[in-house]
């Protein structure tokens, strides 16, 4: 009954080598965010989708972009990634209520 | 100021014990409180959720929201060592963001 599901659960990517991560929802809500969180850290948004609308945070690096091809998936993609880019990405969904549920991360390490 | 502020502990309590977490913020507007549990390595889950003002109980939890004062609380009934991870609180206006404070660890000892 997983309703937000990442994978991979662990990425290891090189230094500057293009990375995807990937995230589907059963819930069906309209909207889909990425986080990113360091450790001890509170997540950082790095950007959210309603449906089909793309919202960026201000403070994303360029390096990172998204796609939301339809309702059920979302997709990170890091161009060249650094090795501050290393973190867990968190998936969310939120719906009518404002509930928001994540999924179980996945955790990048750049060598 | 940030939008929202929590203590980041850590604190550590005996298994039993009523542990009491809370947070507060600066933005009059929000309306949804949340929150989460994670365990290490993994993704919040959530705990409870609150609309606008009171509270919620849900078993060995109870959430309160003091609008009025800009302060949420999540009290833990008889606390178990597999309540040991950290808490984070959130909270949102009507629109797509949400806030997050930075997460009290919590150790419950056997």
């Amino acid at each position: 009954d997983a309703m937000v599901i990442q994978n991979p659960r662990y990425q290891v990517t090189q230094f500057g080598k293009p990375v995807t991560l990937s995230c589907s929802q059963t819930l069906n809500h309209n909207v889909m965010y990425w986080y990113q969180q360091k450790s001890s850290q509170a997540p950082k948004l790095l950007f959210h989708y309603y449906d089909k609308d793309f919202n960026n945070e201000a403070d994303t690096p360029d390096n990172f972009q998204s796609r939301r091809p339809n309702t059920s998936f979302c997709f990170l993609d890091i161009r060249s990634p650094g090795l501050g880019d290393a973190a867990m990405y968190l998936c969310a969904t939120s719906g009518p209520r404002r509930e928001q549920y994540f999924g179980p991360g996945t955790r990048l390490t750049v060598t | 100021q940030k939008e929202v502020e929590q203590d980041p502990g850590p604190l550590s309590v005996p298994e039993g014990a009523i542990v009491s977490l809370n947070c507060t913020y600066s933005n009059s507007a929000f309306q949804y409180f949340m929150w989460y549990r994670q365990y290490s390595r993994k993704g919040p889950e959530l705990l409870m959720y609150t609309y606008s003002s009171g509270n919620k109980e849900d078993g060995r939890f109870t959430a309160q929201v003091d609008k009025s004062s800009k302060y949420i609380s999540l009290f833990i009934r008889d606390s178990q060592p597999s309540d040991s991870a950290t808490y984070l609180c959130a909270m949102s206006e009507a629109g797509n963001q949400f806030y997050f404070g930075t997460g009290t660890s919590l150790t419950v000892i056997p």
